[in-house]
């Protein structure tokens, strides 16, 4: 069983509408949770990140994270066709920038004019 | 800032190569990790260095190796290359003095093995 289950879609939405991107983990050492997008032959860049449970949101993105469940959320609101790429969520321990990410597989995203 | 540069953007090697990947990091940092990413997969930890010093290193062969250099660039060489290295190779840089750590991303290193 992978550390960080990712569905890799393909996800086809129309613009405008409400994305919702998910990911589940099994190791509880985890504490730093991120969504990173990656645009086609580009490297992955960091979107949002929260520390441990909670929500966060930043314009029209929210990021919600679940310990007790090991679940994390990425919310897309009024999706734009410039939103089209591959989201992964990552994860780390408490020394997010020195020590290893561990990314799902990422989920393929394209939003249709 | 030029952000982390990697080079070269393409690379085709047959089996049983050697090849060696180069990364420079974003200025102010330090520290230097390395992904593999096959594709349709997210990116796999290969390792980080830190003070001219492997600091942690994930699931891969000695066949996998680097070095870090006083000026924090890095290179990544991988022997006796199989068809299963193939693959987007990321290099992503972090530390120094900023109080917020984030890893950030170069554009990748593209590997074929014939």
């Amino acid at each position: 069983q992978k550390e960080v289950e990712q569905d890799p879609g393909p996800l086809s939405v129309p613009e405008g509408a409400i994305v919702s991107l998910n990911c589940t983990y099994s190791n509880s050492a985890f504490q730093y949770f991120m969504w990173y997008r990656q645009y086609s032959r580009k490297g992955p860049e960091l979107l949002m990140y929260t520390y441990s449970s909670g929500n966060k949101e930043d314009g029209r993105f929210t990021a919600q994270v679940d310990k007790s469940s090991k679940y994390i959320s990425l919310f897309i609101r009024d999706s734009q066709p410039s939103d089209s790429a591959t989201y992964l969520c990552a994860m780390s321990g408490p020394n997010f920038g020195n020590e290893k990410l561990t990314f799902g597989t990422g989920t393929r995203l394209t939003i249709i004019p | 800032d030029a952000g982390v540069t990697q080079s070269p953007t393409h690379l085709i090697k047959t089996r049983g190569q050697q090849v060696t990947l180069r990364c420079s990091p974003k200025s102010g940092h330090d520290t230097v990790s390395w992904y593999q990413q096959a594709l349709g997969q997210g990116p796999q930890f290969i390792f980080q260095y830190y003070e001219e010093e492997e600091r942690q290193r994930g699931n891969f062969p000695d066949r996998f190796s680097g070095h870090q250099f006083p000026n924090y660039s890095s290179e990544l060489n991988v022997n006796a290359l199989l068809l299963g290295d193939s693959a987007l190779y990321l290099c992503a840089s972090s530390g120094g003095l900023a109080g917020w750590n984030e890893q950030f991303f170069g554009p990748g290193t593209r590997l074929t093995v014939l």
